[in-house]
């Protein structure tokens, strides 16, 4: 498989902004995902970059460079809400998906 | 509403016997799905691509004779855990891949099935 790399843990305040990074092995690259995931719960979509540049919704953003086969998630005014972990995933070959290991978010007041 | 439904969504297993999980895209045609696995507090490993009407493909690492795949219909593929033991407990989860003019393809996953074997 591929392997994808971020970060294993991040705490923020409540109110800040948090940049997650994540990179990846160009191969059959097709785009990058990015997911939230509540613990015992299913991940859920947040966004999808198959081009470069920045693609915003709402609080989260995301952004992806092929050239340095780099992409990040932005969250910004943060709630304890999004306390979570995040996973950036990688579509190769159209439409197969590998994950990174996950990033946990601790939001603190 | 959901497009590709799981289920079931928690099973409890005696050690040494067999459950299946279902998945389905409910208004679409999937000739492809996938299958994942996610021990607590780890990632989405990626276990095996289901092909409707041939045989499964197998990440490395991931034993076909224990994890058996079906994929007889274009809306339905069957993860069988064979002689399940405790370490197999694990959350399973598969995803779907859409057709959308607008989009492309759109890859959606399944709510995810939490197995736990006793």
């Amino acid at each position: 498989g591929q392997s994808l790399e971020q970060p294993s843990e991040v705490t923020a305040v409540e109110g800040a902004i948090v940049q997650i990074n994540c990179t990846y092995q160009t191969s059959g690259f097709y785009g990058l995902s990015w997911y939230q995931q509540h613990d015992g719960g299913a991940p859920t979509f947040l966004s999808y970059n198959a081009l470069d540049g920045l693609e915003e919704t709402g609080r989260f953003s995301s952004f992806l460079s092929r050239s340095d086969s780099y992409g990040y998630l932005l969250l910004q005014e943060l709630q304890m809400k999004d306390s979570a972990s995040y996973f950036c995933a990688a579509l190769y070959n159209f439409n197969k998906f590998y994950f990174g290991s996950g990033t946990k978010l601790n939001v603190k007041p | 509403g959901a497009v590709v439904s799981q289920h079931p969504s928690r099973v409890i297993c005696k050690s040494g016997t067999s459950v299946k999980i279902e998945c389905r895209s409910l208004d679409f045609q999937a000739t492809t799905m996938f299958w994942y696995r996610q021990f607590p507090k780890q990632s989405l490993m990626l276990m095996a691509t289901s092909n409707e009407g041939s045989k499964a493909t197998y990440e490395q690492g991931v034993e076909k004779d224990k994890f058996l795949i079906n994929h007889a219909s274009l809306t339905l593929s069957t993860l069988t855990v064979t002689s399940a033991h405790p370490e197999d407990s694990s959350f399973y989860i598969c995803s779907a891949t859409k057709p959308d003019r607008a989009y492309g393809n759109t890859i959606y996953f399944g709510e995810g099935s939490w197995l736990t074997v006793v």
